[in-house]
């Protein structure tokens, strides 16, 4: 069975930083493109940012609200994607949860499965 | 355009037809994709690419496309698909994705 398991939610002061961490069962993890989305309770999904596979280049694009303050790399040895926060704003204040990508260079992209979250709350 | 827009909110009464609709730019290039987002749960895949439904999605979804608008269907649809649903496609530069601001799905 897929899985993926993220981890590393908490509460945190503005301006400090997170590590979030997404690990994945069930599939070569290599072989995929991983993702992270956000959703600020009571709002609608937003795309954080992914990471192509290594095969691709393990290249990485970002939602323009993080860019330069989050940064998502990953382990295949240890089928781990990582979410480094910094900067964090109150803004950022949502559940975080990781995909896999299903993202071909010339077509629709979609995610599949997705994991269940965690709470990331930036507050004073 | 960087936007995916849909409805806030539609009803459908059980067993009948009901179509979410979602507009953008980008779909006159790339399909859709769209997940359903039950309270307290994770987003779940219903439909990608063309028209095609992941292993376990009952065959009462569907999706079409016609210029600016993807749709996703639910013939017959069932107090269980009362959900959000969200579409999601990449943006026009292809290198970034964007999702509507999902719709509300009452079963009546």
């Amino acid at each position: 069975e897929v899985q993926l398991v993220e981890s590393g939610g908490d509460l945190v002061h503005p301006g400090r930083s997170l590590r979030l961490s997404c690990t994945a069962s069930g599939f070569t993890f290599g072989d995929y493109a991983m993702s992270w989305f956000s959703q600020a309770p009571g709002k609608g999904l937003e795309w954080v940012g992914l990471i192509r596979s290594k095969a691709y280049g393990g290249t990485t694009e970002y939602a323009a609200s993080v860019k330069g303050r989050f940064t998502i790399s990953r382990d295949d040895s240890k089928s781990i994607a990582y979410l480094q926060m910094n900067s964090l704003r109150t803004e950022d204040t949502a559940v975080y949860y990781c995909s896999r990508g299903f993202i071909p260079p010339v077509s629709a992209w979609w995610f599949d499965p997705w994991g269940q979250g965690t709470l990331v709350t930036v507050s004073s | 355009s960087s936007e995916l827009t849909q409805d806030p909110a539609v009803s459908v009464a059980l067993g009948q037809t009901v179509r979410i609709t979602c507009q953008g730019d980008s779909l006159r290039s790339f399909y859709a994709s769209w997940y359903q987002q039950k309270p307290g749960q994770a987003p779940v895949l219903v439909i990608y690419g063309r028209n095609n439904r992941p292993s376990g999605i009952p065959d009462r979804f569907s999706g079409s496309s016609s210029g600016n608008t993807a749709s996703l269907t639910i013939t017959g649809a069932q107090a269980e698909d009362e959900a959000d649903y969200y579409c999601n496609s990449r943006d026009s530069s292809g290198n970034h994705v964007l999702f509507g601001g999902g719709t509300k799905l009452t079963v009546l």
